[in-house]
């Protein structure tokens, strides 16, 4: 079965400290991660994809299969990094799971 | 611009009542579903479709139906609706193939009294 477990539900930092997200997934197989990103009312974007090894807004995320993780970090977060963030997995089909999103807030 | 498209925007309806939401993209992607978004629930499928004609059920299918009548449009009708169903709707589609890339639309807000 695939799973994604996203462990805050809310994170808190102030401007221009790290932030890192945590996301651990469960899949037997290759997986496929993403970050997706929601600001406020407004619809979910793709952020990163681990395939691409991409770094978006300052953001990166390593994929380590030996922890079966994929965490989202930042190492200086901006107001404007405030906003709901979901880890998602896909595993060999369309099929796309995502964990219950957790919703940073970074403070001035 | 090309993207999903998704209306109404906000509704609100009556317990009991019916309602249709709409999407509709215009990027030829074959892959289209249908998820809601609820506080601490993150997103959950819906039902989802692979093609015209072929539809499939998600996470939490029930008290909802969908059809797939073409290419460009997915509609999600609510036959009877209950408190329960109040949520965030949001449709997304992808191309097939090895890489999954969802565009979302900007998402239904409904509430059912």
């Amino acid at each position: 079965a695939q799973r994604v477990t996203q462990p805050e539900k809310l994170l808190s930092v102030f401007k221009g400290a790290p932030v890192e997200l945590k996301c651990n997934y469960s899949y037997s197989g290759s997986p496929e991660l993403f970050w997706y990103v929601q600001y406020s009312r407004q619809r979910l974007q793709l952020l990163l994809r681990h395939i691409s090894r991409e770094s978006i807004k300052g953001f990166t995320a390593d994929l380590n299969k030996g922890e079966t993780s994929f965490h989202l970090k930042k190492p200086f977060a901006q107001e404007e990094d405030s906003a709901m963030y979901y880890c998602a997995l896909r595993g060999g089909s369309e099929k796309l799971v995502f964990g219950k999103g957790t919703k940073l807030t970074v403070n001035p | 611009n090309a993207g999903v498209t998704q209306t109404p925007k906000f509704h609100i309806l009556k317990t009991g009542q019916s309602m249709t939401l709409q999407c509709a993209q215009d990027m030829n992607h074959g892959y289209l579903s249908w998820y809601r978004q609820d506080p601490g629930m993150g997103l959950r499928r819906i039902h989802y479709s692979v093609a015209a004609g072929i539809t499939d059920k998600g996470e939490v299918p029930d008290g909802y139906n969908v059809s797939r009548s073409n290419t460009e449009d997915f509609p999600l009708r609510l036959e009877s609706a209950a408190p329960s169903q109040t949520s965030v709707y949001f449709c997304a589609s992808s191309t097939q193939g090895d890489i999954c890339d969802y565009t979302f639309g900007s998402g239904t807000r409904l509430t059912v009294v």
